[in-house]
């Protein structure tokens, strides 16, 4: 199968600080990556949907200028969670789209914030 | 818009049994394609089997096989010969087929325990 690869997969960072989460598709051309944030013994709730050289579709709800996503090219992804604060602590997934096949997700990010 | 029910939240399952978990969705849409995911403790979402709606043969990947009623809406996931490691919440979704940024709908999911 395709590999998404998602780094870090484990994070702690200070209160107030911004941290970076980076979603590569290592063998496929992915034109649409989506984000995804799970807590505990829940199903993933989609973010947003990041399509390569335009701006990121949000899910209501989610703050935009909190959550900055980035996809500069077919095959990174970037979100950055900024200010963050301890109720952004959360498990956070991405995955990219391959057209004739699907959707595969990265390893995930454990953002612990502090 | 689609939408992805599993109406079992928990289910167990005796080693080396046989367990099948329901999934049914809904959707407007003729050209599809349909997912089951695990996610161990790990949290890695893994997929597990794949299935084309505009194919009526059902998919198997080893110990696992769907079970695809596209009439009813229905996609079992049946595991044979059930191992330790199978014991995951299991995730079915679905995704449109055509061109477009189409999102990934998921299920509540399904946590499956394997009793040794």
């Amino acid at each position: 199968g395709a590999v998404v690869s998602q780094h870090p997969s484990w994070v702690i960072c200070k209160s107030g600080t911004s941290v970076k989460i980076e979603c590569r598709s290592l063998d496929f051309q992915a034109t649409t990556m989506f984000w995804y944030r799970q807590f505990p013994k829940q199903s993933l709730m989609l973010m947003a949907t990041s399509n390569e050289g335009s701006k990121a579709t949000y899910e209501q709800g989610v703050e935009k200028d909190k959550f900055l996503i980035n996809h500069a090219s077919l095959t990174l992804s970037t979100l950055t969670v900024t200010s963050a604060h301890p109720e952004d602590s959360s498990f956070y997934i991405c995955s990219a789209r391959r057209q004739d096949t699907g959707a595969f997700f990265g390893q995930g990010t454990r953002l612990t914030v502090v | 818009a689609q939408t992805v029910t599993q109406s079992q939240p928990e289910m167990s399952v005796q080693e080396a049994e046989t367990v099948t978990l329901s999934c049914t969705y809904d959707t407007s849409e003729s050209n599809y394609y349909l997912f089951w995911y695990k996610q161990p403790p790990s949290r890695q979402m893994i997929l597990v089997i794949r299935q084309e709606a505009y194919k009526q043969q059902n998919a198997t990947e080893n110990r696992f096989s769907v079970n695809f009623q596209k009439a009813a809406k229905s996609f079992s996931l049946k595991i044979s010969d059930s191992q330790l490691g199978d014991t995951a919440m299991y995730f079915c979704a679905f995704i449109y087929s055509g061109a477009g940024s189409y999102q990934l709908t998921f299920g509540k999911g399904t946590k499956l325990s394997v009793i040794p």
